[in-house]
């Protein structure tokens, strides 16, 4: 079984809609939790951070962590056909050994058709 | 704005060649990572370095090396090329702890 596992679509909604993208893991040690956007032949740009439990919010887009589940969720409002992409969850155990390395999921990929 | 900067987007090599892939990040972190990334797998880590001249491996070392001279500068070389090693390369960097990966964008290797 992998760490994080992430449903690798593809996700096709139209556009205006609610986006739901979402990832389980297993490690109950895992404390920060990111989102990456990655668009075709790109790099994966940061998105959404968040430490332990809770929501964040920044625009459109709203992180969701439940630890008790061990469940994270993206959500984007308002869907445009530029949010088509692939989404990457990552995340990692807090540690105070010095090495600073985040497990990715394998991503899904969003299409908002217009 | 940080920025990563992977020295080629395209590359096509024979196998058996060394293969050396260049990043340079010029906003002072101590952290830099090496990841491929190949459809259905993900990212998988091959080697990483949290400070100059150091160096850990990751989940898929096995075939390569890095190098890490000065602080900005994280160098992965493929000692012999070989197919399976075709792959799309992605460095990044980062600070501190707990904070995200800043991304190259890529270097698309094609080895024949």
């Amino acid at each position: 079984q992998k760490e994080v596992e992430q449903d690798p679509g593809p996700l096709s909604v139209p556009e205006g809609a609610i986006v739901s993208l979402n990832c389980t893991y297993s490690n109950s040690a895992f404390q920060y939790f990111m989102w990456y956007r990655q668009y075709s032949r790109k790099g994966p740009e940061l998105l959404m951070y968040t430490y332990s439990s809770g929501n964040k919010e920044d625009g459109r887009f709203t992180a969701q962590v439940d630890k008790s589940s061990k469940y994270i969720s993206l959500f984007i409002r308002d869907s445009q056909p530029s949010d088509s992409a692939t989404y990457l969850c990552a995340m990692r155990p807090s540690t105070t050994s010095g090495t600073y390395k985040y497990i990715f999921g394998t991503g899904t990929r969003l299409k908002v058709l217009a | 704005d940080v920025k990563v900067t992977q020295s080629s987007r395209y590359l096509v090599k024979r196998t058996g060649e060394k293969v050396f892939l260049e990043c340079v990040q010029d906003m002072d972190h101590e952290n830099m990572f090496w990841y491929r990334q190949d459809p259905g797998l993900g990212l998988r880590l091959i080697y990483f370095s949290y400070d100059v001249k150091m160096k850990e491996k990751g989940d898929i070392p096995e075939g390569y090396s890095v190098s890490r001279e000065k602080k900005e500068r994280f160098s992965l070389i493929l000692e012999s090329a070989s197919t399976n090693q075709t792959s799309m390369y992605l460095c990044a960097s980062s600070f501190g702890q707990g904070n995200g990966y800043t991304f190259g964008s890529g270097t698309r290797l094609t080895v024949v």
